[in-house]
Parts: structure tokens; C-alpha cells; sequence
């Protein structure tokens, strides 16, 4: 099946620092969307990507659909304590989404 | 509007004994989806529906069934429980994707279940 690649695996950056991660993929997907999932919550939608080369911000979060539809980042600027979490990337693709392993997020205050 | 709702939200099992995970929506979505979580492992597409009466296996569909019988609710049943089977369970749903297959899911809270 599809498998997606998310790096890092894990961050621990000082509060104010920004942040980059990324997924990687050897299928294309039609879509990319990026998830945050608090401690005992499901995963709530950050960003969505339509279109290849598609750079969307949300605040702070910005994301970018890469040219070749195989790969997308997420950057968090000026982080702050409440941007811990876990990230996941996801590709869509036939209605389906496949997700990546996720970035756990550490802020230190 | 509650969104994606899922019962119970923890529940622990002895190995063999069965069980049903609710879930259901409000939101008149189409498509709905069930995901096992592990640790470090992201999210496992266990089986989907795109409407009533219509479902198919996702990539972990072993030891689990579903039925769809309404647009709102979603069933997920563990027929013989397993320790393998210890995980988080998300529910999710979505409208119809557009035409390039795109569509965003929306997930329930989880519900935690340990099999001992």
C-alpha cells in the first residue's frame, strides 16, 4: 500500500523558535493535509493542499504542496507552549487518506 | 452539532469476548472511516464506507466487521478480541471528495480499548 515518510519523528525546540517538517512519498497523491492531534483527542485539520505547488498559510502554520504531488511541509513560526502536539501529514487519494507517523512536538516555555 | 460522536471512550476486554464501537455523525456526510492507532505507527485505515449499505476494507481489516446501514452511524465490531487488537480506534467521515478525489475528514475523540 501507499506509505508516507514523516520526518523528524520527534522535536524539542524552545518557545518563540519556529518549526519545519515534512512528508515524503514514493506514490502522488491528489490532496495534502496536515493534522494536529492533542493528548486523548482525535486529529483536527491544520491545512489542506489542492493543487500541486500550492503554498496556503493559517496563521502562523504554513504548508506547501510540492510540484512533483509526492511530498509537502508544514512550518509553525514563533512557536508558542500550546503548539504541543502530534503533526500528521496525509495523502488523498481515491477518496482515502494515508497518514504519516507523525512529529511529536515538544515547546519548552 | 456534535460532529463525529464515539462510544465508549475506553473499554477493556478479555481476549475472545466481542464487542461494537459506536460511532455516528450529524453531518449528513457520505463517507465514514474507521483508524486504529498505535504508538509511533500513525494511523491504520481498518474499513470505510462511501454511503448506507456500502462498505470496504481498508488496510487492517482482519478481525474486525462493519456495517452501514444508516448515513449517521458506522459500527466497528470486534468479534473475537485479541491482544493485537489494543489500540485507539478513530472514527471519521467526510463529504463526497470532489473530482480529483480529494476530500477532508473530520475524526471523532477516539475510544481506547485494551484486550488482556
Amino acid at each position: 500500500g501507499q506509505q508516507l515518510n514523516q520526518s523528524p519523528q520527534s522535536m524539542f525546540i524552545q518557545e518563540g523558535e519556529d518549526v519545519s517538517m515534512n512528508c515524503t512519498s514514493s506514490s502522488i497523491f491528489n490532496t495534502w493535509l496536515w493534522y494536529k492531534q492533542d493528548p486523548g483527542e482525535g486529529p483536527v485539520l491544520l491545512i489542506a493542499l489542492y493543487k500541486a505547488g500550492e503554498l496556503t498559510s493559517n496563521g502562523r502554520l504554513t504548508a506547501q504542496f510540492g510540484i512533483t504531488r509526492k511530498d509537502s511541509f508544514l512550518n509553525i513560526s514563533a512557536s508558542i507552549p500550546s503548539d504541543v502536539g502530534i503533526y500528521f501529514c496525509s495523502g488523498g487519494s481515491n477518496y482515502k487518506l494515508t497518514f504519516g507517523k507523525g512529529t511529536l512536538l515538544t515547546v519548552n516555555p | 452539532n456534535a460532529g463525529v460522536t464515539q462510544t465508549p471512550k475506553f473499554r477493556i476486554l478479555k481476549i475472545g469476548q466481542s464487542m461494537t464501537l459506536q460511532c455516528t455523525q450529524d453531518m449528513n456526510h457520505n463517507y465514514m472511516y474507521w483508524y486504529r492507532q498505535d504508538p509511533g505507527m500513525g494511523l491504520k485505515l481498518i474499513y470505510y464506507s462511501v454511503g448506507a449499505g456500502i462498505t470496504d476494507k481498508g488496510e487492517v481489516p482482519n478481525g474486525y466487521n462493519v456495517s452501514r446501514s444508516t448515513t449517521e452511524d458506522f459500527p466497528l465490531r470486534l468479534e473475537l478480541a485479541a491482544p493485537s487488537q489494543t489500540s485507539v480506534y478513530f472514527c471519521a467521515s467526510s463529504y463526497s471528495p470532489d473530482s480529483s478525489g480529494a476530500n477532508v475528514l473530520t475524526f471523532g475523540a477516539g475510544s481506547r480499548l485494551t484486550v488482556l
